[in-house]
């Protein structure tokens, strides 16, 4: 996960910014990444995902950048637009693992005004 | 979309009351999954399925159970329901089978189940 403590971070962008939600995850075996965003009142959505082979992937207005070095992981969205504003969450798994399957951070609260 | 439709949407019951949300996909994934989603925590893995009669606990199991009779259902019961499972409950499947009994691929959630024990 990437933050402790009840209450979300939470990142405020005008519209038109560039974002930067950081994640940092907790288990050095894990292999796989995955970036969800969170409207509200409904289901996690899948933005973007990295294997551990990879430094950086775009997308589409998005991406993902990972440092094994210090098991830290961001998602950067260009131009944020205000139907961007959601709780965006890191999720990691380590494939090998029997028993893999992914855990989720808490979440980072964005939030785009005009 | 991944056709999966979670029912009640929302429900308030009592301390003490069962209560059983279904989990209902349309596409024959094998994989299946339940999470609760509270403040501060996150989503956590209550149970999984990976096929009929096949289930597993996650990491948060304890006052829940599961089960999968067909491939397009998966209940979640609450055999008598606490207030410390005031949650939103989502479920989940997964697209992706290459390797771990949980799958690998992304995950796709369903809208999600309001739940209000009192």
């Amino acid at each position: 996960g990437e933050s402790v403590g009840l209450h979300l971070p939470t990142l405020s962008v005008q519209e038109g910014d560039n974002s930067i939600i950081n994640c940092a995850y907790s288990n050095s075996a894990s292999d796989y990444f995955i970036w969800y965003k969170q409207e509200s009142g409904k289901g996690p959505q899948f933005i973007i995902d990295i294997r551990s082979n990879m430094d950086k992937r775009q997308g589409q207005r998005v991406t993902v950048l990972l440092n094994k070095t210090v098991k830290h992981l961001s998602l950067q969205i260009a131009a944020t637009q205000p139907g961007d504003s959601a709780v965006y969450f890191c999720a990691e798994i380590d494939r090998g693992s029997t028993l893999g399957r992914l855990y989720f951070g808490r979440g980072t609260q964005l939030t785009v005004w005009p | 979309d991944a056709g999966i439709t979670q029912s009640p949407r929302h429900k308030v019951t009592e301390t003490g009351t069962p209560v059983t949300l279904r989990c209902h996909q349309t596409e024959n994934h094998r994989y299946m999954y339940w999470y609760r989603q509270d403040p501060g925590h996150g989503l956590r893995l209550i149970h999984y399925s990976y096929g009929v009669k096949d289930t597993d606990k996650g990491e948060v199991s304890d006052g829940y159970s599961v089960s999968r009779s067909k491939t397009e259902d998966f209940l979640l019961t609450l055999e008598s329901a606490t207030s410390s499972q005031t949650s939103v409950y989502f479920c989940a499947i997964t697209t992706g089978a290459s390797g771990g009994r949980t799958g690998t691929g992304e995950l796709f959630f369903g809208e999600g189940s309001r739940l209000t024990v009192l």
